[in-house]
């Protein structure tokens, strides 16, 4: 059974700090791993990786793939408060389709 | 705004009751994803329609639960005879569908279904 597991479960920082929260997977045929932002209900997409693109960055936020080791992480630099939200990491596997298999998240809080 | 959405935000019932919650996907997509969420976890994978037919559904955890999408747009899920444990948000995505790896879901703001 695939399997999904993030950690830390949950998270507190200082405004300025920079975080890196972690996604380990186990799924029998690697399509993508997705990172997702939920604040309140919907989550947002962030990144997608997958074995041609192994980095993504935008603005603060970067991410990276490790194939071998089988996990991502997410990286933020100079958190801010507006970044305080649920981090979800996501794997799709090539054998069901197209539904993702999510882990329980990371409740990141940013305080001033 | 462009994005997926959903109706209604919030429902309330009482066990044994028929709900159903709404799903309007993104214009031009194609694959359509509903999703349950419980307190302190991931969402949970309930069915995948692509076009209108259900592609998969082996998440639907049983027969109470189904989900329609006649003209492969709009999709309604329908939950029968609701239970205390039904209780959760639901969250719809879309994507463009197709089959490429680089197929991205966009989700929903979610039904939060409270089941007295």
């Amino acid at each position: 059974e695939d399997k999904v597991v993030q950690s830390p479960l949950s998270l507190v920082v200082h405004e300025g700090d920079t975080v890196t929260l972690n996604c380990s997977y186990e799924v029998t045929n690697f399509r993508s791993l997705l990172w997702y932002k939920q604040e309140k209900k919907a989550p947002t997409f962030l990144f997608m990786l997958t074995s041609s693109g192994i980095e993504k960055k935008s603005g603060r936020l970067s991410s990276i793939l490790d194939k071998k080791e089988l996990s991502s992480i997410l990286n933020i630099t100079a958190t801010q408060t507006g970044d305080s939200a649920i981090y979800l990491c996501a794997v799709a596997n090539s054998n069901s389709g197209y539904a993702l298999n999510f882990g329980k998240g990371t409740s990141l809080l940013v305080t001033p | 705004g462009a994005g997926v959405s959903q109706t209604p935000s919030n429902k309330v019932t009482e066990k044994g009751k028929y709900v159903e919650l709404r799903c309007d996907p993104i214009s031009g997509h194609t694959a359509l994803y509903w999703y349950r969420q419980s307190l302190g976890q991931g969402p949970e994978f309930l069915i995948y329609f692509q076009g209108t037919g259900a592609a998969d559904d082996s998440g639907l955890p049983n027969d109470r639960f189904f989900a329609v999408r006649p003209e492969g747009s709009v999709s309604t899920l329908k939950i029968q005879r609701t239970e205390r444990g039904d209780s959760a948000v639901y969250l719809c995505a879309s994507s463009r569908g197709g089959g490429a790896s680089t197929d991205t879901q966009y989700f929903g703001p979610g039904t939060r279904l409270t089941v007295l």
